[in-house]
């Protein structure tokens, strides 16, 4: 089992351009949650999905974040237009059931110039 | 709403030293709860869990009690290795809400 793999591992972009970062759960999984990670925030979950579906998008923190799951393999969080305050370590995590053990990805380190 | 508290880092200590985390929770319900570790650079991977009123969790030489009387779940260790050296985060699932965690704790382990 390959795990939740992320792309990229890195994210330089400059103030006002739109970022892309990707998930692929592992295969069986029915839940995938985004979550953001900063020092001063520590852990904050963004939105999850349950079978591709949105189920809590109440920690995006404005318009400018949306993320899709178009099938079940396949995850995108998107930022447009990307600010530098949006600099942080964003992970995607997947679980078997509601309550299954997450696991996580190793991340996606976005920095914004 | 549901919330996990853990002590402030970091947390330095010399191999083989005793090692103590603690972490308290407010939960409506009766929640499980869990250990997760962060090694540099990668994700949080799960250490231990325990899902009802004086269960232990265990692994790695790591273990955490969960007692409902003091609403803890404190994690402990006899003897650190530099290898333990990462972030440890508390965490509790109760109910229909996402899996709640604390801000996380470092700990450094020193040869």
């Amino acid at each position: 089992d390959a795990g939740v793999i992320q792309s990229p591992r890195h994210e330089v972009t400059e103030m006002g351009q739109e970022v892309t970062l990707r998930c692929k759960p592992i295969s069986g999984h029915d839940y995938l949650f985004w979550y953001r990670q900063t020092m001063m925030r520590g852990l904050e979950l963004l939105i999850y999905f349950n079978n591709n579906v949105p189920i809590d998008d109440s920690g995006m923190p404005e318009d400018r974040f949306s993320a899709k799951m178009p099938n079940a393999s396949f995850s995108t969080l998107k930022i447009q237009p990307s600010e530098p305050r949006d600099s942080a370590v964003y992970f995607c995590a997947s679980s078997y059931t509601y309550n299954s053990p997450l696991h996580f990805g190793n991340g996606t380190r976005l920095t914004v110039t | 709403g549901d919330s996990v508290t853990q002590m402030e880092g970091p947390v330095t200590l010399s191999e083989e030293a005793f090692l103590t985390i603690n972490c308290t929770y407010t939960a409506t319900g009766y929640p499980s709860l869990f250990w997760y570790v962060q090694y540099p650079g990668e994700g949080l991977q799960l250490l231990l869990k325990a899902t009802k009123a004086d269960d232990k969790g265990s692994n790695k030489g790591f273990e955490a009690t969960y007692r409902k009387e003091t609403t803890s779940f404190h994690l402990e260790k006899g003897s650190v290795q530099v290898s333990d050296s990462a972030v440890y985060f508390c965490a509790l699932l109760s109910g229909n809400t996402p899996l709640v965690f604390g801000k996380g704790t470092r700990l450094s382990v020193i040869a």
